[in-house]
């Protein structure tokens, strides 16, 4: 069964900071990878996915992803926070051929220091 | 917005009893999925529907049932409810089966 690791349960980074949230994950063939923001009190936001091609994506509001499937990892990278960044952020995992929902990481609390 | 609109927002209800959630996916997506998020299981999976039929099950107790209707819009049904099933319940939907998946804001469910 697929899993994924979020290690890093909050993450503090002062306003400006780059930032890297990591992902590591369990899965037996060629992943799916997502990753989503939720604000407080809101539904899930996609940020970015992964499905094949480029092993590097860009995402919506400054977010990149890299998939490197030698370590089994999709860390989330920006570049400089804002203010606005703070959330929850969710990996999620799920497979192609048309069946099963995706499988999510903990969370990361991004806090922003200003 | 990403389209997928649930309802009602907020909702409570006392032990032991039953209530319906309700889910319309984006306009010309045939497939839904739903999720459960609370503090001590995170997000989990459900169930998903594709057109109607049901095309995976996740972590979804006896207690809990869901269906798409030729509409597509979905409703999940949670009966003999436990304080335990306090959470909130977001639908997602897409396209075909196993793509990007676009979610609606949640319903709050809190059983007392």
């Amino acid at each position: 069964a697929q899993s994924v690791t979020q290690p890093d349960i909050h993450i503090t980074v002062s306003e400006g900071a780059s930032l890297e949230l990591r992902c590591n994950y369990s899965y037996g063939a060629t992943p799916y990878l997502f990753w989503y923001v939720q604000s407080p009190g809101q539904g899930l936001q996609l940020l970015l996915k992964y499905f094949s091609g480029d092993t590097l994506v860009q995402g919506i509001k400054g977010f990149e992803a890299e998939f490197k499937r030698s370590q089994s990892s999709f860390n989330l990278r920006k570049p400089s926070v804002h203010w606005s960044d703070a959330a929850e952020y969710f990996c999620a995992v799920g497979r192609g051929g048309g069946a099963d929902g995706l499988t999510f990481g903990k969370g990361t609390h991004l806090i922003i220091q200003p | 917005d990403s389209g997928v609109t649930q309802t009602p927002k907020h909702l409570i209800t006392a032990t032991g009893q039953r209530v319906t959630l309700r889910c319309s996916p984006r306009s010309g997506d045939l497939s839904v999925y739903w999720y459960q998020q609370s503090l001590d299981q995170g997000l989990q999976f459900l169930i998903q529907y594709y057109n109607g039929e049901e095309r995976a099950k996740g972590n979804i107790l006896e207690r809990f049932s869901a269906q798409q209707f030729p509409d597509l819009h979905s409703e999940l049904n949670l009966s003999s409810l436990e304080l335990g099933d306090s959470a909130l319940y977001f639908c997602a939907s897409s396209v075909m089966g196993m793509d990007t998946q676009y979610f609606g804001p949640g319903t709050r469910l809190t059983v007392l």
